[in-house]
């Protein structure tokens, strides 16, 4: 089992490209997320999805969109890039809506944008 | 106010020292809390969850306290492999299922 994957593993974009992270479970998982992580700050979720054909916004949604296009995979997409979207972008996905479930993490995607 | 606040470290402790971190929490609703660790530049995985009346695994022990609303982390006779950043979790009420990151304690475990 590979458990959760993301690609690609690092990424520069210059302000206003647009590009989309992937990513894939194989445990299937019904909920799956995407995070950012900036120094000096925890992980804010940006996106999940609770379960296949569902999507809600997280803490922080602004310029992002995603796609549940199955029930393994999940991506996210930046329209237009911004400086302020440089981050480590991270996929986790759980079991169910429950309390106390374990969130798995992907090994996280570098984004730059100059 | 931050949801889930942690001293960000460093701890800085010989190996063989016993190191305790605390964490603070906002919402005296939450249920459900954690720990994670993130080594550098990886991602977070699971060191524990936090049980109501306390919980050990191995050198690790995880304590709670409702009334004060903190979570706190053991770790006794400190390896250099226990080097990484602590991640204090806890679910989000609103919906269970998103969990509130701290921002991390850093701990430097030496020769």
């Amino acid at each position: 089992n590979a458990g959760v994957t993301q690609t690609p593993k690092f990424q520069v974009l210059k302000t206003g490209q647009s590009m989309t992270l992937q990513c894939a479970q194989d445990m299937n998982h019904n909920s799956m997320y995407w995070y950012r992580q900036d120094p000096g700050m925890g992980l804010r979720l940006i996106y999940y999805s609770a379960s296949e054909g569902t999507t809600d916004k997280g803490e922080v949604p602004n310029g992002y969109n995603v796609s549940r296009l199955n029930k393994r995979e999940f991506s996210l997409r930046l329209e237009s890039a911004a400086p302020s979207q440089t981050s480590v972008y991270f996929c986790a996905s759980s079991g169910d809506r429950k309390w106390g479930e374990t969130q798995y993490f992907g090994p996280g995607t570098r984004l730059l944008v100059l | 106010r931050k949801e889930v606040e942690q001293d960000p470290g460093p701890f800085n402790v010989p190996e063989g020292a016993t190191v305790a971190f605390n964490c603070t929490y906002s919402n005296s609703a939450s249920q459900s809390f954690f720990w994670y660790r993130q080594d550098c530049r990886k991602e977070p995985k699971l060191l524990m969850s936090v049980y109501s009346s306390g919980n050990e695994d191995g050198r690790f022990t995880a304590q709670l306290n409702r009334a004060s609303q903190y979570i706190s982390l053991l770790i006794r006779d400190s390896k250099l492999s226990d080097s990484a950043t602590y991640l204090c979790v806890v679910n989000g009420v609103d919906s269970s299922y998103k969990l509130i990151f701290g921002s991390g304690t850093r701990l430097l475990v030496r020769p």
